[in-house]
C-alpha cells in the first residue's frame, strides 16, 4: 500500500519552455501532497504543500508564478515549471499523505529535469 | 542553528557491525520523527517512524528517541552492503503543520 507515482521520470527541455510533472497516489486518497526539490548532494527542500481543492502553500523563496501547483483531485497533483531555465535543473520529488494531519509521507520516484 | 542536524558523513562501517546514525532537532515541541533511506538517484523511502521516548525496533533497525535531549538516532544491526545509502532524518515541527523538516542526510557506506 501507499504507492505514489510520478510522470515523467526524466525530462529534458529547452530553456524557456514549460514542463508539467504529475504526481499520483495509486492506492489511497491523498488530501495533502508535497513537492520537493533536491540538488546534487543536498537534502530535500520543500517547495510547497498542496491540499486538494485549495491553493498551494509555498515555502519562502519559491516563486508561485513560476512553479504552478494544481491539486484538483484526491489522487493527482501537478507541478508545472514555467519558462524553465538551466538553474531549474534538479530532481523534483512529490510525496503524499493519506489523511489530513497524518504525518507519514510516502514519496514518489522523482522526476529528473534537465533544462538546456 | 538548523532545525534538523545530521553529520553528513561519510560514515564507514564494516559489514556485520552496527551502524549508528544520529540526528538532533531544535524545536522542543516536535512530536513526530522519521528516518528515510535514499539510494543514489532515487527518492527517499520510509524506514521508521517514532513518536514517543525510548526505542522502537523493526527487524535490523532500531530508532531511539530522547525528547529531553532533542535527539533521535537510528541503529542498523548486522549491517549489509545493501544498507549503503544516505539516511535522512525528518521531523514534524509543531509550527509546520503537516510538513516535515529534513536534515541534510548522513551518507553511510558498509564495507564488505
Amino acid at each position: 500500500g501507499a504507492v505514489v507515482s510520478q510522470h515523467p521520470s526524466r525530462v529534458i527541455c529547452k530553456s524557456g519552455t514549460s514542463v508539467k510533472i504529475e504526481c499520483r497516489s495509486l492506492d489511497f486518497q491523498a488530501t495533502t501532497m508535497f513537492w520537493y526539490r533536491q540538488f546534487p548532494k543536498q537534502s530535500l527542500m520543500l517547495m510547497a504543500t498542496s491540499n486538494e481543492g485549495s491553493k498551494a502553500t509555498y515555502e519562502q523563496g519559491v516563486e508561485k508564478d513560476k512553479f504552478l501547483i494544481n491539486h484538483a483531485s484526491l489522487t493527482l497533483s501537478t507541478l508545472t515549471v514555467t519558462s524553465a531555465h538551466p538553474e531549474d535543473s534538479s530532481f523534483y520529488i512529490c510525496s503524499a499523505s493519506p489523511k489530513r494531519g497524518q504525518e507519514t509521507q510516502y514519496f514518489g520516484p522523482g522526476t529528473r529535469l534537465l533544462v538546456l | 542553528q538548523k532545525e534538523v542536524e545530521q553529520n553528513s558523513g561519510p560514515l564507514s562501517v564494516p559489514e556485520g557491525a552496527i551502524a549508528s546514525l544520529n540526528c538532533t532537532y531544535s524545536d522542543r515541541g516536535s512530536q513526530s520523527f522519521f528516518w528515510y533511506r535514499q539510494y543514489s538517484g532515487k527518492s527517499p523511502e520510509l524506514i521508521m517512524s517514532i513518536y514517543s521516548n525510548g526505542d522502537k525496533e523493526d527487524g535490523r533497525f532500531t530508532a531511539q528517541l530522547n525528547k529531553a535531549s532533542q535527539y533521535v538516532s537510528l541503529l542498523i544491526r548486522d549491517s549489509q552492503p545493501s544498507d549503503s545509502a544516505t539516511y535522512l532524518c525528518a521531523v514534524r515541527t509543531i509550527q509546520g503543520a503537516q510538513k516535515l523538516v529534513f536534515g541534510q542526510g548522513t551518507r553511510l557506506t558498509i564495507n564488505p
